[in-house]
């Protein structure tokens, strides 16, 4: 199956912990995509990645951290810099920056603080 | 800055119904338009992508319309099911870095 998976589904942390989301897609896509939602709020862009080793910030970069070593996966770090980190954390991939390519999202991860 | 808006915030139906969601979008310079369908505590699932030089597509009973100029989407459900019920959200491509999304409504079909 092709797809976006993101682990874990539930996270715990404790204030002043670091934590690490995973997010690894097989749809072979080159740009992939971190979102944070909150309730009543739009999706809002933490971290996007056109390219291996190669990332920019998004709306909301203050407090996480990324990296990409590898085309498939995108991981997010949540920093104890973070302020508010409780919220679900999605996961998005794109093929390119064409007018026809979709983007599709994994199922989530929800970070609850502590 | 672009702003996607959904109104409603929220909408009820009985089963069996046909309904209209509404998008719309402050700047018209997009390269296309999607909608997804989110349930609770899950990821989001692609309905529909419109390009920007089309005005409509279908999947089965969904109708998703674009009238760029005007800065409006429209998703059209036919024959509502209770399976339906979940939050619609919209979002608006405009290259590079971002989609931009709305808020969503949330759908709730009465069998």
């Amino acid at each position: 199956d092709g797809g976006i998976t993101q682990s874990p589904k539930y996270l715990f942390r404790k204030e002043g912990q670091n934590v690490t989301l995973s997010c690894e897609q097989n749809l072979n896509h080159d740009a992939m995509y971190w979102y944070r939602q909150d309730p009543g709020q739009g999706l809002r862009l933490i971290y996007y990645s056109q390219i291996v080793n190669d990332f920019q910030k998004g709306d909301i970069a203050e407090g996480y951290s990324v990296s990409r070593e590898k085309k498939e996966s995108f991981p997010l770090t949540v920093t104890s810099a973070q302020k508010n980190p409780t919220a679900f954390y999605l996961c998005a991939s794109r093929s390119g920056q064409g007018r026809a390519n979709e983007q599709f999202f994994g199922p989530g991860t929800r970070l609850t603080v502590l | 800055k672009q702003e996607v808006t959904q109104i409603p915030a929220a909408l009820s139906v009985p089963e069996g119904e046909n309904l209209v969601l509404n998008c719309s979008f402050t700047d018209s310079a997009i390269y296309n338009l999607q909608w997804f369908r989110q349930d609770p505590g899950k990821g989001l699932t692609s309905l529909l992508l419109i390009q920007s030089s089309q005005r409509e597509q279908t999947s089965g009973r969904l109708n998703a319309s674009l009238d760029k100029s005007s800065g409006r989407s429209t998703l059209y459900i036919a024959a509502s099911q209770p399976g339906d019920s979940a939050t619609y959200l919209c979002a608006v491509f405009t290259g590079a870095n971002n989609l931009f999304f709305g808020t969503g409504t949330r759908l709730t079909v009465i069998p």
